[in-house]
């Protein structure tokens, strides 16, 4: 509906497991985000791109590894995660960064 | 201090009633303001975006008070379909910060 999908939409993982989770946007934007969303928390900016190059790393830790490979698609690598990283991941595009984004439906992670 | 602050709510209010939402930033030099709403479990989707001399798109009223740091949305003629949190969002001078508040929550009921 937004131009913008995620997958998985669910993901269970174990905290020595590796995963990634996909974003794809089909808006011609030249920005992209990722969010995490915890329960009871706002909304927490994790990475920002620019026409492929990352303009922002807001202290993630090194768990959560971005990828974008082309404007259109971004990745969030997962290892040896832990329980308190289970959340909402967002991600969003933007025509430029500061303008309005939309978001994709989220990848729903639960960390055992 | 937060950078986005939001009363939480809920605000319960009746069909038909005018709510208004307040939203105030603590960074003076933030410069786009935005209004999404998020339903339960579900991704945020952009309102409005708030521009300086105010904007009003149907039933829904943005303004943007500099002066005082907020940022206001007042919806009109409530729908039960408006029930949902209401976020604001802020995006300071380096436009690579967006902070989202915590959300105000709106039930309108029949």
């Amino acid at each position: 509906e937004t131009g913008v999908t995620q997958t998985p939409r669910h993901l269970v993982m174990g905290m020595t497991n590796k995963k990634s989770l996909k974003c794809e946007q089909h808006l011609g934007h030249n920005a992209m985000y990722w969010y995490k969303q915890s329960a009871k928390k706002p909304l927490e900016l994790m990475f920002v791109y620019s026409l492929e190059e990352r303009v922002e790393n807001n202290s993630v830790p090194s768990r959560f590894s971005p990828e974008c490979p082309n404007s259109s698609h971004l990745f969030l690598h997962l290892h040896t995660l832990q329980p308190e990283d289970s959340a909402l991941y967002l991600c969003a595009s933007s025509q430029d960064v500061g303008d309005e984004q939309f978001f994709g439906p989220g990848t729903r992670l639960t960390v055992l | 201090r937060k950078e986005v602050e939001q009363d939480p709510g809920p605000f319960n209010v009746p069909e038909g009633a005018t709510v208004a939402f307040n939203c105030t930033y603590s960074n003076s030099a933030s410069q786009s303001f935005f209004w999404y709403r998020q339903d339960c479990r579900k991704e945020p989707k952009l309102l409005m975006s708030v521009y300086s001399s105010g904007n009003e798109d149907g039933r829904f009223t943005a303004q943007l008070n500099r002066a005082s740091q907020y940022i206001s949305l007042l919806i009109r003629d409530s729908k039960l379909s408006d029930s949902a949190t209401y976020l604001c969002v802020v995006n300071t001078y380096n436009f690579n910060k967006f902070y989202f508040g915590s959300g105000t929550k709106l039930n309108v009921k029949p």
